[in-house]
């Protein structure tokens, strides 16, 4: 069946180190990708996605790239802010009828400084 | 604010008991979702519907969970005959249907805590 694999967290790092969240999904034909954030307290934001293989998104200092080779949709920052705690879903969607969202468990980040 | 908006944000109640959560989706959107998260754990989809027809319900935990959306445009869910296992965050989310992927936008959800 379709799912979603991240590492396992928590993740700590200190300010302005380079952050990758590893991201795998086994699924057949060609899902929509997506990263979800949820800061404390909050509800889940959508971080950014990707609709096709090789697409990259982007937003906040974020960015990912859709690799069908590898199945993967790892996210990376280049210099993490304490602002970035979080928690953050990857998640695949394959649209139309289909109508719904397959998470991944979630790695909690937290950022020293 | 015109985003997602569910009531209550918290909700306690003991075994036995049915607790209905309610949802606003953003105004424009077609598409409404439920999802339950336990702790340390990814949202996992219960239902969703296309205006008012629940287009996908076979996710649904158990025939105590149920959900309308009367006039496509609020929901509810109804849990009857809570259980401790029912304690979870239940979340909603809508979107507009446009070409092979909508993308989802999320409420905060309601927690529940059943005794």
């Amino acid at each position: 069946g379709n799912s979603v694999t991240q590492m396992e967290g928590p993740v700590t790092l200190s300010e302005e180190a380079f952050l990758t969240i590893n991201c795998t999904y086994t699924a057949t034909g060609y899902p929509s990708l997506f990263w979800y954030v949820q800061y404390p307290g909050e509800g889940l934001q959508l971080l950014l996605k990707a609709t096709k293989a090789d697409d990259k998104g982007s937003n906040k200092g974020f960015e990912a790239t859709y690799r069908k080779e590898t199945t993967s949709f790892h996210l990376e920052k280049g210099s993490v802010q304490v602002s970035d705690s979080a928690v953050y879903f990857c998640a695949l969607d394959y649209g139309g009828s289909q109508g719904n969202l397959i998470f991944g468990k979630g790695t909690k980040l937290s950022v020293k400084p | 604010d015109t985003g997602v908006s569910q009531d209550p944000r918290h909700k306690i109640t003991k075994r036995g008991q049915n607790v209905t959560f309610r949802c606003d989706p953003i105004s424009e959107h077609n598409r409404l979702y439920w999802y339950r998260q336990t702790l340390g754990q990814g949202p996992e989809f219960l239902t969703y519907f296309q205006n008012e027809a629940q287009l996908e319900k076979s996710r649904l935990l158990s025939d105590r969970f149920s959900a309308e959306r009367p006039k496509g445009s609020f929901s509810t869910l109804e849990i009857q005959r809570t259980e401790q296992g029912d304690s979870a965050m239940y979340l909603c989310a809508s979107s507009l249907t446009s070409g092979n992927t909508d993308t989802q936008y999320f409420g905060p959800g309601t927690r529940l805590t059943v005794l």
